[in-house]
């Protein structure tokens, strides 16, 4: 167990509609990231926040938004949805901003399928 | 920008034997950090071995141990005794530093091991 929490685990919806992804990082991580894993496309770094402040941005459509909040824990929204959606989110944590060094801690994911 | 390769789709190997999965990267930056991630068919990712750019020695974690040849811009992993609960997805990553205010792990495509008895 990571100690990283993502709810839901599994969601199901349709073309165009919007779905909100949870995330809880674990006690005392400052950081969050969300990672977007489909067979195609692989592992994709989307967003880094740091303390509640956005921080660094990767391959995030814009259709898709996220925010932490002063609990630290993350929301991705993502919306108009396409089939090309469908993938597994990640949401990861880690203590530090910046470095080198430093694993993140994953959560288990949530798998989105886009019908 | 960096990147990770990992040529190696697929590898196979037998109970006990080792394995090696290949990994390379190209970054202009002076300190950097590798890493190794697990990935079992139950979607998890679980953190393996860490190696920074100016470790003199290869790190370990039991049956990890990571080969890393910074003149070659490799960093490999090793593992060693292979078991039937090693069959999983392997992916290489390294820190990125984006934009001067944040990094994150950009990731290779990732080496799917299976291991037979």
């Amino acid at each position: 167990d990571s100690g990283v929490t993502q709810t839901p685990k599994h969601l199901i919806t349709a073309t165009g509609q919007r779905v909100t992804l949870r995330c809880s990082p674990r006690s005392g991580d400052l950081s969050v990231y969300w990672y977007q894993q489909s067979l195609d496309q692989g592992l994709q770094f989307l967003i880094q926040y740091y303390n509640g402040e956005e921080r660094a941005k990767g391959n995030i459509l814009e259709r898709f938004s996220a925010q932490q909040f002063p609990d630290l824990h993350s929301e991705l929204n993502l919306s108009s949805l396409e089939l090309g959606d469908s993938a597994l989110y990640f949401c990861a944590s880690s203590f530090r901003l910046a470095g080198p060094e430093g694993e993140l801690f994953f959560g288990e994911g949530s798998r989105l399928t886009v019908l | 920008a960096q990147k990770i390769t990992q040529t190696q789709p697929g590898m196979f190997v037998q109970e006990k034997e080792a394995v090696t999965l290949d990994c390379t990267y190209d970054t202009s930056d002076q300190s950097y950090g590798l890493f190794w991630y697990k990935q079992p068919s139950s979607g998890e990712m679980i953190f393996l071995i860490y190696q920074g750019s100016y470790d003199e020695q290869n790190a370990t974690e039991g049956r990890y141990s990571l080969n890393f040849q910074k003149a070659r811009k490799s960093a490999n992993l090793v593992i060693s005794a292979s078991q039937l609960g090693d069959s999983a997805m392997y992916f290489c990553a390294m820190r990125e530093l984006l934009n001067q205010a944040g990094t994150a792990l950009i990731f290779g495509k990732g080496t799917t091991l299976s291991v037979s008895s």
